[in-house]
């Protein structure tokens, strides 16, 4: 199976900085189609998980411009500029390119 | 607005069954395919398995081959999942994922505990 490492489990930030969070894949999230088949998910208390990315790079309706997916093949990332206090949250990457999807570890964002 | 409406928290004693509900609305509930997820308390997530309401076809991680049942009602748009033999090990949230290329829209989660 795809093996999805988010390396650091938790990241601490202040207002208004820009942080990324990368999410390294065993093998490449290319398919044929040309579509990387990687996603990026927000989990905050109280609310349901939110869908920020798909295709590594495209944002879901209704996400802020200050979320940006990028990367390619094995090493997709997401950069959050101009953090808010509502970014406070858990940060998951989804691979569906292969079953079983397996998503990474989790990285919690936290502010300093 | 597509929304995921999961069933309410479940206390299952060990050795027994639970099913969970996850009703769907706001979208044809054939269209899409909907997935499971697991996430024990204070770790990550991990992928059950999906199953695709028109024709009732189920995949599974292989991990969860004899855990899990998942079925779907079409009368009701609603999708279910059994988790049986239960152990400590299966003390987790449980969500339903709509899915497409990614897992579009989630329920809201559903607690199952695991106590004698």
């Amino acid at each position: 199976q795809i093996t999805l490492t988010q390396q650091a489990e938790s990241l601490w930030v202040s207002p208004g900085e820009k942080v990324s969070i990368t999410c390294r894949a065993s093998q490449s999230l290319l398919y044929t189609d040309g579509k990387h088949y990687l996603s990026w998910y927000q989990q905050r208390p109280g609310q349901t998980t939110k869908a920020l990315i798909y295709h590594a790079s495209i944002r879901t309706d209704g996400v802020p411009t200050r979320f940006i997916g990028s990367g390619s093949g094995t090493d997709p990332t997401l950069s959050i500029e101009d953090v808010q206090p509502e970014d406070i949250a858990l940060y998951y990457c989804l691979q569906t390119l292969k079953k079983p999807s397996t998503f990474g570890g989790g990285t919690k964002l936290e502010l300093k | 607005e597509v929304q995921l409406q999961q069933s309410g928290p479940e206390v299952g004693r060990p050795g027994s069954s639970v099913k969970l509900s996850c009703k769907a609305s706001g979208y044809t509930f054939t269209d899409y395919v909907l997935n499971w997820v697991k996430q024990s308390p204070g770790q990550g997530l991990e992928w059950i398995g999906w199953i695709d309401p028109e024709y009732g076809s189920t995949d599974y991680a292989e991990k969860f081959k004899k855990k899990a049942t998942l079925t779907a009602d079409t009368s009701s748009s609603t999708a279910y999942i059994q988790l049986s033999s239960l152990t400590s090990e299966d003390t987790a949230t449980y969500f339903c994922a709509r899915s497409w290329d990614w897992f579009a829209y989630w329920g809201q989660g559903t607690l199952v505990t695991v106590s004698s």
